[in-house]
């Protein structure tokens, strides 16, 4: 059964704390990226990978740190300099850029 | 840069009726994709329906339909037949096909099918 699994589904941290947000998929896809969503907005993206081992920033990538070593997943982690971490996070991935993508069911990360 | 505009925050439909949801994008490019993705109460974004720039026929997905109007720059979505399960908000999405792009969404519409 092919999809894209984010884990956990809820997730909390106290300020200072860095925290690793999963995201694997089987769907054999190239692509891959992370959004952030704020209540009433749509979404932000924070990074994007096109490929193992290279990977770019999006329109809000500071304080969040990506890793692709494999195809299959693409770990976002927030660190303790993102001023705003509470939101929910989505991950998606498509077979090339410029495509459709595909979402998991997101991560709900709120920092206090 | 690209722009998606939704200019409905919220909108309202009785079961079984007909309701449009617009959505405007502002490009130069030429070659592109437009998107119409739903997310429901469990937060899950699900691909309603995707337009390709250079195809003049409007998509359609069942009960999902688009107007795409590409000198205008609109992509507005037709959903009939309305259910209670397409409460959501619905979310228009644009991407160009070059190598290195990615989307750009809009902020969205909430859509509330009543009884």
């Amino acid at each position: 059964d092919g999809g894209i699994t984010q884990s956990p589904k809820y997730l909390f941290r106290k300020e200072g704390q860095n925290v690793t947000l999963s995201c694997e998929q089987n769907l054999n896809h190239d692509a891959m990226y992370w959004y952030r969503q704020d209540p009433g907005q749509g979404l932000r993206l924070i990074y994007y990978s096109q490929i193992v081992n290279d990977f770019q920033k999006g329109d809000i990538a500071e304080g969040y740190s990506v890793s692709r070593e494999k195809k299959e997943s693409f770990p976002l982690t927030v660190t303790s300099a993102q001023k705003n971490p509470t939101a929910f996070y989505l991950c998606a991935s498509s077979i090339g850029t410029s495509r459709e993508q595909y979402f998991g069911p997101g991560t709900r990360l709120t920092v206090t | 840069a690209q722009t998606v505009t939704q200019s409905q925050p919220e909108m309202s439909v009785q079961e079984a009726e007909t309701v449009t949801l617009s959505c405007t994008y502002d490009t130069s490019e030429n070659n592109y994709y437009l998107f119409w993705y739903k997310q429901p109460p469990s937060r899950q974004m699900i691909l309603v329906i995707r337009q390709e720039a250079y195809k003049q026929q409007n998509a359609t997905e069942n009960r999902f339909s688009v107007n795409f109007q590409k000198a205008a720059k609109s992509f507005s979505l037709k959903i009939s037949d309305s259910q209670l399960g397409d409460t959501a908000m619905y979310f228009c999405a644009f991407t160009y096909t070059g190598t290195a792009s990615k989307l750009t969404f809009g902020t969205g519409t909430r859509l509330q099918v009543t009884l």
